[in-house]
């Protein structure tokens, strides 16, 4: 079974500018939460997604937004880029269904901004 | 408000023996807890998990012991390998899929 992808790998952005993300989740896995790790503040939760609906929000600004498809992948989209923006985006890929808590998660999308 | 500790910035152990993994949490409402192994640039690797109704699971080298009333859990590696040499995450979660993330212990296994 394939895992968790996610695009692009690498992504150069400047101030102000907008950055959309992208993630398959795992085949039948129907939940996709996306984190930001920076080395400052470690893995942060920024929001989850299931059956196309925001389930769980973490505390981030509102310049940070996604969107659940019907086949479940998920975009994220981060407006008006800051320098604090910079960051490795991790996507998690789990069934949702609230029995099970596992979560798997993609390489990761490397997000610079100058 | 760090809610999920892992105290231990790094940790050695030679291979064959025990490795041990610490984790506090301070929320008694966390009821799933998650352990993940990290390679620089690569995404976690999921490892073991652990619900609040077990005080033990285990999966192969891998062990994670939960104390509710400590609210402690730990990781134990048995026996290491040098390609566990990795960094560890512990993370907590209250019956929904946003968990918090403890801050990682590098642990680092000598050959």
């Amino acid at each position: 079974k394939a895992g968790v992808t996610q695009t692009p790998r690498y992504l150069i952005k400047t101030r102000g500018q907008q950055v959309t993300l992208s993630c398959s989740p795992i085949s039948g896995h129907r939940s996709v939460s996306w984190y930001q790790q920076t080395p400052g503040q470690g893995l942060q939760f920024l929001f989850e997604y299931f059956s196309e609906t925001q389930r769980n929000k973490g505390n981030f600004p509102g310049r940070f937004s996604g969107r659940q498809f019907s086949n479940s992948r998920s975009e994220m989209n981060v407006s008006t880029l800051e320098l604090g923006d910079s960051a490795l985006y991790l996507c998690a890929s789990s069934l949702g269904d609230r029995k099970t808590y596992e979560q798997y998660f993609g390489p990761g999308t490397r997000l610079t901004v100058t | 408000d760090q809610q999920v500790k892992q105290n231990s910035p790094s940790l050695s152990v030679q291979e064959g023996r025990i490795s041990i993994l610490n984790c506090d949490y301070t929320n008694s409402m966390f009821d799933y807890f998650l352990w993940y192994k990290k390679y620089p640039a690569e995404g976690p690797t999921f490892l073991i998990s652990i619900s609040s109704i077990k005080d033990k699971n285990e999966d192969g080298r891998f062990t994670v012991f939960l104390n509710k009333s400590a609210k402690h859990l730990s990781l134990h590696i048995v026996p290491s390998q040098p390609g566990d040499s990795a960094v560890y995450f512990c993370a907590a979660s209250k019956g929904t899929y946003k968990y918090i993330f403890g801050t990682g212990t590098r642990l680092k296994v000598l050959a």
